[in-house]
C-alpha cells in the first residue's frame, strides 16, 4: 500500500500523559500536513511541513503541542500534558507540490483522554 | 480568515434519486477546491479537486462545480445508491501553505 499511514490507529491515554502520533506520507511527497478533527466537525488546520522545515503553525497549535519531520519523511506530532479537551481524530495529509497539489490523507489517529 | 459552509447538515433520500451538496467560501482568492468522502470513523477519501482555473469536474456519477466568484461549489450525485451514504466534505486550499478550509460537512443517507 503506497498511501499515506499513521500509527498507532486509536490512543487511550490519561489526562497529563505525553503522547506521540507517527506520519508516513507518499514516498516522495514533500508537504505535509495535520489535522485535527473532532466529532460533528470538519478537519481543522495545524500544522505544515515542506521537506524538513515546518513553515506554517496554527493558533491551535498551542506550546503543548510539538510536529517535527526530521528528515523530511515521516512526521511526529507530540502533544504534552494532554487535556480532555485533546481528544480527536488527528489527520495526516501530504502532497506532491506539483500542478494542482492534490492533498491525500492518512486514516488518522484516534485519541481519547480519560 | 476564510470559512466554508455546507448545506444541507444532512440529507436523507431514497435510492436513485439524484441530489446536490452545497459548498460555499467567504474569500475567493483560492487555489483549489476539493470534496471529500467520510465514512463513520475513518480517514478522508478525496472524491474530486477542481482548480481554480477550472469550472468544473466529473468522475463516474459525480460532478462538481466551482464558481469562484460568487464564492460556491456543488457536487451532484446521479443515481444514488445505499453505497454513497457518507459524510461530504467540501475544503478549499488557500494561503501560502496552501492549507485546506473545511465546512462542517453534509451527511447523506441513502436509503435503500
Amino acid at each position: 500500500d503506497t498511501g499515506v499511514s499513521q500509527n498507532p490507529r486509536h490512543k487511550i491515554t490519561k489526562r497529563g500523559q505525553n503522547v506521540t502520533f507517527r506520519c508516513d506520507p507518499i514516498s516522495e511527497h514533500n508537504r505535509l500536513y495535520w489535522y485535527r478533527q473532532t466529532l460533528g466537525q470538519g478537519p481543522e488546520f495545524l500544522t505544515y511541513f515542506q521537506n524538513e522545515a515546518q513553515l506554517e503553525k496554527s493558533r491551535l497549535l498551542s506550546d503543548r503541542f510539538s510536529a517535527e519531520r526530521p528528515k523530511g519523511s515521516f512526521s511526529t506530532l507530540e502533544i504534552q500534558r494532554t487535556e480532555q479537551g485533546d481528544s480527536a481524530m488527528y489527520l495526516c495529509a501530504s502532497s506532491l507540490g506539483l500542478a494542482a497539489y492534490e492533498q491525500y490523507f492518512g486514516p488518522g489517529t484516534r485519541l481519547t483522554v480519560t | 480568515k476564510q470559512e466554508v459552509t455546507q448545506i444541507p447538515a444532512a440529507l436523507s433520500v431514497p435510492e436513485g434519486e439524484n441530489l446536490v451538496l452545497n459548498c460555499s467560501f467567504t474569500d475567493s482568492a483560492i487555489y483549489n477546491l476539493q470534496w471529500f468522502r467520510q465514512d463513520p470513523g475513518k480517514g478522508l477519501t478525496s472524491l474530486l479537486l477542481i482548480q481554480s482555473s477550472q469550472r468544473e469536474q466529473t468522475s463516474g456519477r459525480l460532478n462538481a462545480s466551482l464558481d469562484k466568484s460568487s464564492g460556491r461549489s456543488t457536487l451532484y450525485i446521479a443515481a444514488s445508491q445505499p453505497g454513497d451514504s457518507a459524510t461530504y466534505l467540501c475544503a478549499v486550499s488557500s494561503g501560502s501553505a496552501r492549507q485546506l478550509t473545511f465546512g462542517s460537512g453534509t451527511q447523506l443517507t441513502v436509503l435503500p
